[in-house]
């Protein structure tokens, strides 16, 4: 098993442009999180779901959408980006009680 | 709204001491993850726990559901133990801000 694979690793971006984060778990989890994680403010959520076809907000969602077309992937939209984005994004999966499986992180630079 | 703090946000001791990291948390949170992230590394779990002690190697996490407090302990601290430890409730909602743990030689 692969656990939860992000791609990029790295991306830079310039003020405006949009780009997608791919995050893919082959676990069959049901639950699906992305997260920034920026210096002196740790792991903010961003959007989560709880199955396919269901996503919620987390506490900084504005500025990025999610969808859930299938259990395995759940994809991070930047519509406009700002340098306000630039920070590392981790996607993280896991099953009902169970522990979080993190992906290795995608860090994005906005200029 | 969850809340997760972590004491202390930084900490640097010497090889072998023992280690202790704190984390209170809110109403709502019936569960607690404490994760590993070392320097430019991917995070990975440590321990999901909601009442008890769990041990793994020189790590022991214990949990206090009533005064809403958990810690992490490091026994024989080793350089390899330098990383930042986060904790957070186990619904992945909401995490502290880190600590920071070096251990030096």
């Amino acid at each position: 098993n692969a656990g939860v694979t992000q791609t990029p690793k790295f991306q830079v971006l310039k003020t405006g442009q949009s780009m997608t984060l791919q995050c893919a778990q082959d676990m069959n989890h049901e639950y699906m999180s992305w997260y920034r994680q920026d210096p002196g403010m740790g792991l903010r959520l961003i959007h989560y779901s709880v199955g396919a076809g269901i996503t919620d907000q987390g506490e900084v969602p504005n500025g990025y959408n999610v969808s859930r077309s299938t259990t395995e992937d759940f994809p991070l939209r930047l519509l406009s980006a700002a340098p306000s984005q630039t920070s590392v994004y981790f996607c993280a999966s896991r099953d009902r009680n169970q522990p979080q499986h993190f992906g290795d992180g995608t860090r994005l630079s906005i200029l | 709204k969850n809340e997760v703090e972590q004491s202390p946000q930084n900490l640097t001791a010497q090889e072998g001491e023992f280690i202790t990291i704190n984390c209170s948390y809110s109403v709502g949170i019936s569960a607690l993850h404490w994760l590993q992230q070392h320097p430019g590394g991917g995070i990975v779990s440590l321990f999901m726990l909601s009442s008890g002690k769990k041990k793994h190697g020189r790590l022991i996490a214990t949990i206090n559901i009533q005064e809403k407090h958990s810690s992490l302990h490091i026994t024989a601290s080793h350089p390899r133990d330098s990383a930042v430890y986060i904790c957070g409730g186990a619904d992945g909602l909401t995490f502290g801000k880190g600590t920071h743990l070096i251990i030096q030689p």
